[in-house]
């Protein structure tokens, strides 16, 4: 069974800090997935990560895949109080044929205005 | 522009009571999930089907079931809710492509209350 562990689970930051949130796991993924939840909303997908090594850049996030493909990294600038909700980390099975998601627990993040 | 549906919302039911919920895509995804996600954690995948093939996790109670009648709708049925069960249960799609590319999209849920 491949894990995802992600830290912090909770974050509490004013506007305007940055922050970063880890995604870590012992086994290799095919890929890595970053999503955010709005609470009473479903996950929405933000980025996927396939290289190892790769960065990916969305407005304030920046997102990066570790070189082994067993980690990732999500970075905010400047938060705002919209980046306010669960981010969650899901990976893909680095085995042939699997189409099925691994779930980090999420890491809840308020940002204070 | 709803690509995944979910009906109803916010669904109260009585301990023991069944209740089904629904899920419809307009993606013509092969692949539906349904996940079970309690307060601030992640998604819990309870089973999902691709196309008829029905997949069920081995530590899914067998008091959730589910239907795939067609391509486009999946229903998740509890025949006894319990208090455990108060949930939100999210409906997801994907192609279901291997190797790591594939992409699921999720619906906006079902809050379950069981009194």
């Amino acid at each position: 069974t491949q894990l995802l562990e992600q830290s912090p689970q909770f974050l509490s930051i004013q506007e305007g800090e940055n922050l970063t949130v880890y995604c870590n796991s012992s086994s290799v993924f095919s890929s890595l997935q970053w999503y955010r939840q709005e609470p009473g909303e479903g996950p929405v997908l933000l980025v996927t990560v396939v290289t190892g090594g790769e960065v990916k850049k969305l407005k304030r996030l920046t997102f990066q895949f570790g070189d082994a493909r067993k980690d990732s990294s999500l970075h905010i600038t400047a938060a705002q109080p919209g980046d306010t909700g669960l981010y969650l980390c899901a990976g893909y099975n680095s085995g042939a044929g699997s189409y099925q998601l691994t779930f980090g627990k999420g890491t809840k993040l308020s940002v204070i205005p | 522009d709803a690509m995944v549906i979910q009906n109803p919302r916010y669904q109260v039911t009585q301990f023991g009571k069944p209740v089904t919920l629904s899920c419809s895509q307009t993606l013509n995804h092969n692949v539906m999930y349904w996940y079970q996600q309690k307060s601030s954690q992640a998604p819990k995948l309870l089973f999902h089907y691709y196309d008829k093939d029905f997949n069920n996790e081995a530590d899914t109670p067998d008091n959730f079931q589910s239907r795939r009648p067609n391509t486009s709708f999946c229903f998740l049925d509890i025949r006894s809710p319990g208090l455990g069960d108060a949930a939100m249960y999210l409906c997801a799609t994907s192609r279901g492509w291997s190797g790591g590319t594939d992409t699921q999209y999720f619906g906006p849920g079902t809050r379950l209350t069981v009194l």
